[in-house]
């Protein structure tokens, strides 16, 4: 049972490089959301998903992006990573779109240097 | 700009008492109401959730909410040093919008 994965849990880039965070459920829900959360600021949605294909964008989608080709995957690219990126990254997915909480990955700490 | 307030604490509490976290909202619109908690270093954990008028109660945890004063809380009853952690307040706007807004968090440490 194992929920929301999420891969790496670390990692450290240089500015200017890109990198994919990698998320997959098997709880088979068509909601899924990416968040950073920085100190003092809590979470912050930079994309959402409600089902394969189908994408938009949250608060802070400004450098990055995502694809949905399948229900259990949920990529998140960052490309030509700055050090504003610092971050660490979660992951969430949800049943349903209301009356539903969301269960989370264990998140993806991401330095830029 | 939908809003979610907490005070950032941290909130101190002795073994055993009341913790009383509490957390207002901005939008009229919002229909549900979810309480996380978030250990450092690690993810958010769902905790409670309400969607009425009222208490809920779920073991040690009671959420209340009050939609006339767009204010929810949560009660946490004889508070053991392992609550300690940082409370999540979120809130998910009208139907059909399928993002939670959170606020940034009370921080809660219960002494023994």
């Amino acid at each position: 049972n194992a929920g929301v994965t999420q891969t790496p849990k670390f990692r450290i880039l240089k500015i200017g490089q890109s990198m994919t965070l990698q998320c997959t459920q098997d709880m088979n829900h068509n909601y899924m959301y990416w968040y950073r959360q920085d100190p003092g600021m809590g979470l912050k949605l930079i994309y959402y998903s409600v089902g394969a294909g189908i994408t938009d964008k949250g608060e802070v989608p400004n450098g990055y992006n995502v694809s949905r080709s399948t229900t259990e995957d949920f990529p998140l690219r960052l490309e030509l990573a700055a050090p504003s990126q610092t971050s660490v990254y979660f992951c969430a997915s949800s049943y349903g779109p209301l009356n539903y909480g969301y269960t989370f990955g264990s998140g993806t700490r991401l330095t830029v240097v | 700009q939908k809003e979610v307030e907490q005070n950032s604490g941290p909130l101190s509490v002795p073994e055993g008492a009341i913790a009383s976290l509490n957390c207002t909202y901005s939008d009229r619109g919002s229909q549900s109401f979810f309480w996380y908690r978030q250990y450092s270093g690690k993810s958010p954990e769902l905790i409670m959730s309400i969607y009425s008028n009222g208490d809920k109660e779920d073991g040690r945890f009671t959420a209340q909410l009050n939609k006339a004063s767009q204010y929810v809380s949560l009660l946490i009853r004889d508070s053991q040093p392992s609550d300690s952690a940082t409370y999540l307040c979120a809130v998910k706007n009208r139907a059909g919008s399928y993002q939670l807004t959170f606020g940034k968090g009370t921080k809660l440490s219960v002494i023994p």
